[in-house]
């Protein structure tokens, strides 16, 4: 059973940094591309960024460009994303997800506020 | 970046009823190797989003075969051919042949 289990949300303020981890298992992760969605809250998704399997490709939405940055460890299951210089308009629910989005994790909440 | 339009943005069905939600593209989701990147996804109250289709018309494992898929190009459409209560939720379509991926703007269907 494909599992994918975010973590390291929370409460930071405006111009902070957080870096959410996605735990994955069953599934072949190391072959998989892998991506991050997002969901402010009561409001509908928005791609935030993708990587390719060996982690030397990755693509961002323009509004994150600079500011956040997607990886990957292969040996550990695990993706990652480091977000700096969050705004008010980042929060939001943080999912990761395989590729199409046929799995998701059950997100991690993100709020920037003061 | 491709503006994915559905309507209606609201949609109540009634049990048993048949239901539909358009899906319409800025521009056409043909990759260059043939294949329509066009998903639909599912989300239920307090639950992350789940795919339905890929591809515009290929269900997904486990999903009831109520639901279909169709379309080409710039216009696509999902349809549930009797609502059930469980079909509640919010219903994104999405494309992924550019980047970014984006997705429509959701349908939330709620039973009358």
């Amino acid at each position: 059973e494909v599992q994918l289990v975010e973590s390291g949300g929370g409460l930071v303020q405006p111009g902070g940094s957080l870096r959410l981890s996605c735990a994955a298992s069953g599934f072949t992760f190391s072959t998989s591309w892998m991506h991050w969605i997002r969901q402010a809250p009561g409001r509908g998704l928005e791609w935030v960024a993708n990587v390719n399997p060996d982690g030397g490709g990755k693509q961002y939405v323009d509004s994150v460009k600079g500011r956040f940055t997607v990886s990957r460890d292969n040996a550990q299951n695990s993706l990652f994303l480091q977000m700096n210089s969050l705004r008010v308009e980042d929060t939001a629910v943080y999912y990761c997800a395989t590729n199409a989005g046929l799995n998701w994790g059950q997100g991690a909440l993100v709020t920037v506020s003061s | 970046d491709i503006v994915m339009t559905q309507s209606p943005l609201s949609l109540p069905v009634t049990l048993g009823q048949p239901a539909s939600i358009s899906c319409r593209s800025s521009q056409s989701v043909v990759h260059s190797d043939g294949d329509t990147r066009l998903n639909w996804f599912q989300q239920r109250p307090g639950q992350s989003p789940r795919r339905l289709i890929h591809e515009v018309s290929t269900r997904d494992s486990g999903v009831p075969d109520r639901f279909s898929g169709s379309g080409s190009g710039t216009d696509f459409t999902l349809k549930i051919s009797r609502v059930e209560a469980e079909d509640v939720g919010v219903y994104y379509c999405m494309q992924y042949t550019h980047w970014p991926h984006t997705f429509g703007q959701g349908t939330k269907l709620e039973i009358k």
